[in-house]
């Protein structure tokens, strides 16, 4: 149990719609990480927020955008979806920048 | 940008065996780290290495950190079926985020 929740399990969406993914941290966890996976793949990292701020990004479009609350939950929106959207969604939250991540169990993303 | 490389891709090996994989990069990582991920499931963190020659145990599990600092082993001894899965690692340079490889896909033959 890494106390690392997220919401919706899984989501069908058709292409160009947007879709908002959520994730609650552990409490005291100050950064979180977003990643996607496509099957049989690594994650692969999409953007990192420490204190509510980014702080960091990997190579995706801005249609991938996010935020980080006060209350250790954070958002991943990804606008005008595409097929190649579809994967797993993974959410990470560690004490610190440099700290061991602990990942929730994603949300399955299907475009249509 | 920066590249993990992870060895095997997969691998069958029956109950009782030890197990050996390895995780290597073009570029000196300061921290690496060790995940194994079930179906339907986020990654779950094994081991954290901090220090160029470091080794740690978790178990029956020993993770070891490089000297060169571009490579990291991990091995299981005496694998059982629940070692079944998908094993990750990541490295993080100073002020960098974490880079995740491809995987190793274990199964375990009873």
């Amino acid at each position: 149990e890494t106390g690392v929740t997220q919401s919706p399990t899984h989501l069908i969406k058709t292409r160009g719609q947007q879709v908002t993914l959520r994730c609650s941290s552990q409490s005291g966890h100050n950064t979180v990480s977003w990643y996607q996976q496509a099957l049989g793949q690594g994650p692969q990292f999409i953007f990192q927020y420490y204190r509510e701020e980014e702080n960091g990004r990997g190579n995706f479009p801005p249609r991938f955008s996010g935020l980080q609350f006060p209350n250790y939950s954070s958002e991943l929106n990804v606008n005008a979806l595409e097929l190649d959207d579809s994967a797993l969604y993974l959410c990470a939250s560690s004490w610190d920048t440099d700290q061991p991540q602990h990942f929730g169990d994603g949300t399955r993303l299907s475009i249509l | 940008g920066q590249q993990l490389n992870q060895s095997p891709q997969s691998m069958f090996i029956q109950e009782g065996e030890d197990v050996s994989m390895n995780c290597t990069s073009s570029s000196i990582f300061n921290t690496w780290l060790w995940y194994k991920q079930d179906p339907g499931e986020g990654p779950v963190l094994l081991i954290a290495l901090y220090k160029a020659g470091e080794l740690t145990s978790n178990g029956r599990l020993t993770a070891q950190f490089g000297i060169t600092r571009k490579d990291s082993f991990l091995n299981i001894s005496a694998s059982i079926p629940s070692d079944v899965g998908i094993y990750f690692c990541a490295g993080q340079r100073y002020g960098q985020n974490f880079v995740f490889g491809p995987g190793t896909r274990l199964s375990v033959l009873p």
